[in-house]
């Protein structure tokens, strides 16, 4: 599996936006780039995905570099509830049986 | 919708017993569900990919005479620690794919396992 690399921790002032950057200078062809986080004793959730060209949705922003070695995740405005672990992941492929191979994801500290 | 559940939430047992994980699809049905573990201030890892009516695939170096997966039905896969030690004391979250949303993977909120 191609690797991901991401800072180990981060830290933002609610209500300003966070960019969350993830390298993946080996990414193949099929591989798409996704983002998880997870919240202090829960399970991760979907954030957003993509394959070549920005994303957005109602959670965040995705910006893939036009090499695709690297991306930024993009919280508009970060809130206290934002706090969590956040995982760039490459997945091969899509559909139900793609598996997701985790990282050490970036630890993102909001505060007041 | 696209709800996965786990069962139980927390579970303390003695060493040497075994120990039965519930995961769940509550509204949609899962051909694919995948089982995690995660040690504090770690990451997750996969253990096993498990496949509704037939064996699971895991993963390098994990036992799978320890950790006996079944899939019997399209919205239930259990994972058993079997034998359980204190070095298995865990947190286990699952994960299902909804072919709906076929590029999300749906997790549970995880079973935290605690082995005296």
């Amino acid at each position: 599996d191609a690797k991901t690399t991401q800072p180990n921790s981060m830290e933002s002032n609610e209500e300003e936006p966070v960019h969350l950057p993830c390298n993946h200078s080996t990414i193949s062809g099929t591989d798409y780039i996704h983002w998880y986080r997870q919240l202090p004793s829960q399970g991760p959730e979907y954030v957003i995905h993509g394959l070549t060209s920005n994303v957005n949705n109602r959670m965040a922003s995705l910006a893939i570099a036009e090499d695709r070695k690297s991306s930024t995740l993009i919280l508009h405005r970060a809130t206290l509830r934002d706090a969590a672990v956040y995982y760039c992941i490459l997945r091969d492929g899509t559909g139900t049986a793609s598996k997701l191979t985790f990282g050490t994801g970036t630890r993102l500290q909001v505060t007041l | 919708g696209a709800v996965v559940s786990q069962h139980p939430s927390r579970v303390i047992c003695k060493s040497g017993t075994s120990v039965k994980i519930e995961c769940r699809s509550l509204d949609f049905q899962a051909t694919t569900m995948f089982w995690y573990r995660q040690f504090p201030k770690q990451s997750l890892m996969l253990m096993a990919t498990s496949n509704e009516g037939s064996k699971a695939t895991y993963e390098q170096g994990v036992e799978k005479d320890k950790f006996l997966i079944n899939h019997a039905s399209l919205t239930l896969s259990t994972l058993t620690v079997t034998s359980a030690h204190p070095e298995d004391s865990s947190f286990y979250i699952c994960s299902a794919g909804n072919y709906l949303a076929p590029n999300e993977q749906f997790f549970g909120p995880g079973t935290r396992l605690t082995v005296l």
